[in-house]
Formats: structure tokens, sequence, C-alpha cells
């Protein structure tokens, strides 16, 4: 079967730094991405890997290690407003970009 | 460049009776989506179209829900009869048409929808 798993909560400080884990079994791998989803609003792109190693975006940066089924969010600088949900999804094999979704994971950042 | 747009943005309805939901994608992408999401999970994907054609509707529930994109733009979806279970926001999304690379996934709002 085709799973996803990432915590489904976690908690941190304004200032500090987080990681987001997430592994995979997927049929096929065509690449990853994580999405941004504040409550009440629709998802919104953070990253995409599709090769082994880190991809840095500001204070935002994202692992992928193909062979181990593993990627991770890694949020530096906390800030309130990262308080959100952040989904991993992966583009499994197939040509038609079909997405498998992770349940999330709820980042509460306190003061 | 405009976004996904949706309407509408909340329905309430009682079981058993019919709703629709309409989505217009970003001008030029060819693939639409559309996601079930229930409250603390991730989107369900229920229908994917490339162009006005179906790629995937696997895991729609078929004997109430159906969906269409006749011009290959525009798309509704529609439940009837409703079920309490089907509250839920329904997402619409849509891609380019990359073969390879990137093919991130635009959202629009979502409509967030009650069944009592």
């Amino acid at each position: 079967g085709q799973n996803i798993d990432q915590p489904t909560e976690m908690t941190a400080t304004e200032g500090a730094i987080v990681q987001i884990n997430c592994t995979y079994q997927t049929s096929g791998f065509n690449g990853l991405f994580w999405y941004q989803q504040h409550a009440g609003e629709a998802p919104t792109f953070l990253s995409y890997n599709v090769l082994d190693g880190l991809e840095e975006k500001g204070r935002f940066s994202s692992f992928l290690s193909r062979s181990k089924g593993y990627s991770y969010l890694l949020l530096k600088e906390l800030q309130m407003k990262d308080s959100a949900s952040y989904l991993c999804a992966v583009e499994g094999d197939g040509n038609n970009r079909k997405l498998i979704w992770g349940l999330g994971t709820s980042l509460a950042v306190n003061p | 460049e405009a976004g996904v747009a949706q309407s509408p943005r909340y329905k309430i309805i009682e079981k058993r009776q019919s709703v629709a939901f309409w989505c217009n994608p970003i001008s030029g992408h060819a693939t639409l989506y559309w996601y079930q999401q229930i409250l603390g999970q991730g989107p369900k994907l229920l229908i994917q179209f490339q162009n006005n054609g179906v790629v995937d509707d696997s895991q729609l529930p078929k004997d109430r829900f159906s969906a269409e994109r006749l011009k290959g733009v525009d798309s509704t979806l529609k439940i009837q009869p409703a079920k309490l279970e089907d509250s839920a926001v329904y997402l619409c999304a849509s891609s380019p048409e990359g073969l390879a690379g990137n093919n991130e996934q635009f959202f629009g709002p979502g409509t967030r929808l009650t069944v009592l």
C-alpha cells in the first residue's frame, strides 16, 4: 500500500528551530512536496524535492533521502505566524502527477 | 495573475439535499483537482481532470458525487443526496501541464460544507 507518516502535533517556542519529519512508502517516486495550511485557509506551496539533499529557501529548508523514504521540513527563527499545519505529499509513479497526502502536522508556536 | 476561484465559500444544507460547487482554475492550467478535506486530516483526492478528461476518480463516491469539466476550464462538483459525513471543506486546485519537475498545485479558498 501507499503510506505517508508525519507527527500529528508539535509545539515550539518563538525564535527556535523545529524539524518536522515525514516518512513515506509509495509505489514509485517522482517528487516530494511540503505545503503550509493555516487554520481555515487553503494549503500553500512551500517546497519541492526530487533529488537527495537539502533545499533552502529563506527560513524554511527541506531535506530528502530517497533511499530511506524520508524527508524533513526545517523551520528556523520561528515566528508566531508559523503556527499552522504542515502537509507532506508525495508524487508516486504513473504519469498523472497525482499526489499522496499525509495527514499533516499541526505546529503551535508559543511566545 | 488571478488565483483559483471557488464558490460558494460556505454552504449549509440538510441531509438528503443536493449541493453544487464551482471552480475556476488559473488560466492556462490543464490539470484540475477536487479534494475533500475533513477537519484535522490531509486532503483526499476525489477527482482529477486533465483538460476535460478524467484522469483519476478512484476515490469519488460515484453513487452520490459527480463532477464535470465540460470545456476544459471551469468545473463543478455535485453531491446528491448529501450525507452527514460529507461535512468537510472541498478544495479545488489546478496545476500546469508539466510532464516532469515541480508540478506545484495551486489551491482555491475552498468551500466549507455543513450537512445537518
